[in-house]
Order: structure tokens, then C-alpha cells, then sequence
């Protein structure tokens, strides 16, 4: 059973607009999230990250969204460029565990 | 700044025979996770070390272990190889409570 899910395989979006990626997950001991951004056989670069006692982070283009009460967590890139194809891999963390579960991902085309 | 270093980055081998994968984390960094990666699937976590223990195990198949040194690198030592065992293996470090980041990965093909 997936702990942590992204519904949605792929996504494209128009140059300059924005993206949403998303990310839900059930195990409610995941205190720590995390967005990765991987291209093919690379490993996966960290992206930006968001604790469970917040509900915002932003980073230059990025920000990611915490709704704990929904489980749901969002990754925002605006606005978005074509360097930013890539797949994006939500990831969960609990604060007693040394394991990072991982979501499917999202394959993100931007069109130019 | 300093990054994971994976080693090699690319290693064929023939089926039945052994492998040794490496990982040098950040320096300070306390947590090793090693991961899996199939064509076309997710990461599957392997096994984590914590101040140079076993810390959590995954989908890690008896064949393989993994053990991490007095200077925190990381070996994942792979034995009797299968075909199916090719794929993208990845080591990630980090700190507790702060980001993991990843190495390149270390390409294993078995012919």
C-alpha cells in the first residue's frame, strides 16, 4: 500500500505559467517533506522541503504547500520555464525513521 | 560545496557474479539510505544506516548487504546477481531532521 501517492503520472504546462504538483500521503507520523527533481539517470536533486508545523515554504520560484488535515501537500513552480522538465518526487520523512518513502512521480513538460 | 559521491558510476557484470557499490555522504551527515531504481519504476528503499548501524531495512533482498565504515561511507555489496537486479542505484545522506541529497547513482547492468 502506497503511503505517500502522486495521481498524476505527467503534466504540461505553458512557459511562463504556473505548475502544481501533488502529493498525498496516509501515514500521519511523516512529520518532513520533501520535493526532488530527477532527470533520466541521474539521481534525484533536492528541491525544497516543508516541516509538518508549517504550511508555506517558498524558494524563489518554488513553494510548497502543507494541508496536514488533508494529508496533501502541493509543489507550486511559478513561473515555469522549460528547464524545469523533469520528473518531481514528493517524498515523506518521519522523524524517528531513516527512511524516505517516495511517491511515483510527476513527469513535468513545460512547453516553450 | 561537498556532495554524495557514488562509485563507480556505471558497472557491468555477468550473472552470478559479485558487486560492490560505494558511498561517501556529506561530511557530517549521520543517515546513509541506499535505493533502488528499476527502468521505468519508483526509488525502492533498500536499507538505511544511523551513526554507522543498521537503521531501517526495505525491500532489500537477502543476496545484498550493506554496511557503513568508521569514516561513514557506505558499501552495498551485492551478491549471485540476477538480470533483474539492473538498475540505477542510489545512496542519499543527510543529517537528522534535515534534507536528504543524493548522488549520481551507480548504474548496474547484469549480462
Amino acid at each position: 500500500d502506497q503511503q505517500v501517492k502522486q495521481n498524476s503520472p505527467s503534466l504540461s504546462v505553458q512557459e511562463g505559467r504556473i505548475s502544481i504538483l501533488n502529493c498525498d500521503y496516509t501515514n500521519s507520523m511523516f512529520d518532513y517533506f520533501l520535493w526532488y527533481k530527477k532527470y533520466p539517470a541521474e539521481g534525484p536533486t533536492f528541491l525544497i522541503s516543508i516541516s509538518s508545523i508549517k504550511d508555506k515554504n517558498e524558494d524563489g520560484r518554488f513553494t510548497v504547500f502543507l494541508n496536514k488535515s488533508a494529508k496533501h501537500l502541493s509543489l507550486h513552480i511559478v513561473p515555469s520555464q522549460p528547464g524545469d522538465s523533469a520528473v518531481y518526487f514528493c517524498a515523506a520523512l518521519s522523524g524517528s525513521a531513516r527512511q524516505l518513502t517516495f511517491g511515483s512521480g510527476t513527469q513535468l513538460t513545460v512547453l516553450p | 560545496a561537498a556532495g554524495v559521491i557514488q562509485s563507480p558510476r556505471h558497472l557491468i557484470k555477468e550473472k552470478r557474479e559479485t558487486a560492490t557499490l560505494k558511498c561517501y555522504p556529506i561530511p557530517r551527515h549521520d543517515t546513509v539510505y541506499w535505493y533502488q531504481q528499476g527502468p521505468g519504476q519508483d526509488p525502492q528503499f533498500l536499507i538505511s544506516f544511523y551513526e554507522k548501524m543498521q537503521s531501517d531495512k526495505g525491500s532489500i533482498p537477502d543476496r545484498f548487504s550493506a554496511q557503513q565504515f568508521s569514516d561513514y561511507h557506505s558499501e552495498l555489496n551485492m551478491s549471485s546477481l540476477e538480470l533483474g537486479d539492473s538498475a540505477l542505484y542510489f545512496c542519499a545522506s543527510s543529517s537528522l531532521g534535515s534534507e536528504a541529497f543524493f548522488g549520481q547513482g551507480t548504474r548496474l547492468t547484469v549480462v
